[in-house]
């Protein structure tokens, strides 16, 4: 258990849905991330929220919209997707800006 | 733009051998740098956290070096275990911004 919790943890969505992958952090922590981990590649960051703010958004298509509520929640809302969408889809958060990174165990992902 | 390497991406060792795992860096600017150990279809769990300002860190039998101004890090497990059989992720941080090596997947044969 590492304080940060992902909501659901299989996703199985038509190219045409919309749905929305929930993540909650107990650790009181002001920075939250969204990272894709694709097969055979590395992690890729996705967003990052510190403090309710986006601070970085690395060129992520417009089908997939983050919001962050308050610190503690943090969601990536999901539409029109495609099959190379499919993936293992992982939130963490951190205290700051360079510190230790807690993830969650992750949403797989898969667009049919 | 931060690039990471990890070397070998894979390794498969006899219980009780000694296990040494690579990462390299490309922008030595970093915060710190991060160990991960991640299963198959899990999350991740960190391992260890080495700020910039540290040569290296030690938890049970995991230690890690980090020599910021050749941009490497290295991970020892000593007297590996099969439950150490996993994949192992370096991350370095700059700014916000954590950028992952590929992994290494670990296999320890009883």
């Amino acid at each position: 258990e590492t304080g940060v919790t992902q909501t659901p943890r299989h996703l199985v969505m038509g190219m045409t849905n919309k749905k929305s992958l929930k993540c909650e952090q107990h650790l009181g922590h002001n920075a939250m991330y969204w990272y894709k981990q694709s097969a055979k590649k590395p992690l890729e960051l996705m967003f990052v929220y510190s403090l309710e703010e986006r601070v970085e958004n690395n060129s992520v298509p417009s089908r997939f919209s983050p919001e962050c509520p308050n610190s503690s929640h943090l969601f990536l809302h999901l539409h029109t997707l495609q099959p190379e969408d499919s993936a293992l889809y992982l939130c963490a958060s951190s205290l700051n800006r360079g510190h230790e990174a807690f993830f969650g165990q992750g949403t797989r992902l898969t667009v049919v | 733009k931060q690039e990471v390497t990890q070397i070998p991406a894979a390794l498969s060792v006899p219980e009780g051998e000694n296990l040494v795992l690579n990462c390299s860096f490309t922008d030595s600017a970093i915060y710190n740098l991060q160990w991960f150990r991640q299963d198959p279809g899990k999350g991740l769990t960190s391992l260890l956290l080495i700020q910039s300002s540290q040569r290296e860190q030690t938890s049970g039998r995991l230690n890690a070096s980090l020599d910021k101004s050749s941009g490497r890090s290295t991970l020892y497990i000593a007297a590996s275990q099969p439950g150490d059989s996993a994949t192992y992720l370096c991350a370095a941080s700059n700014d916000y911004k954590l950028s992952f090596g590929a992994g290494t997947t670990v296999t320890v044969r009883a």
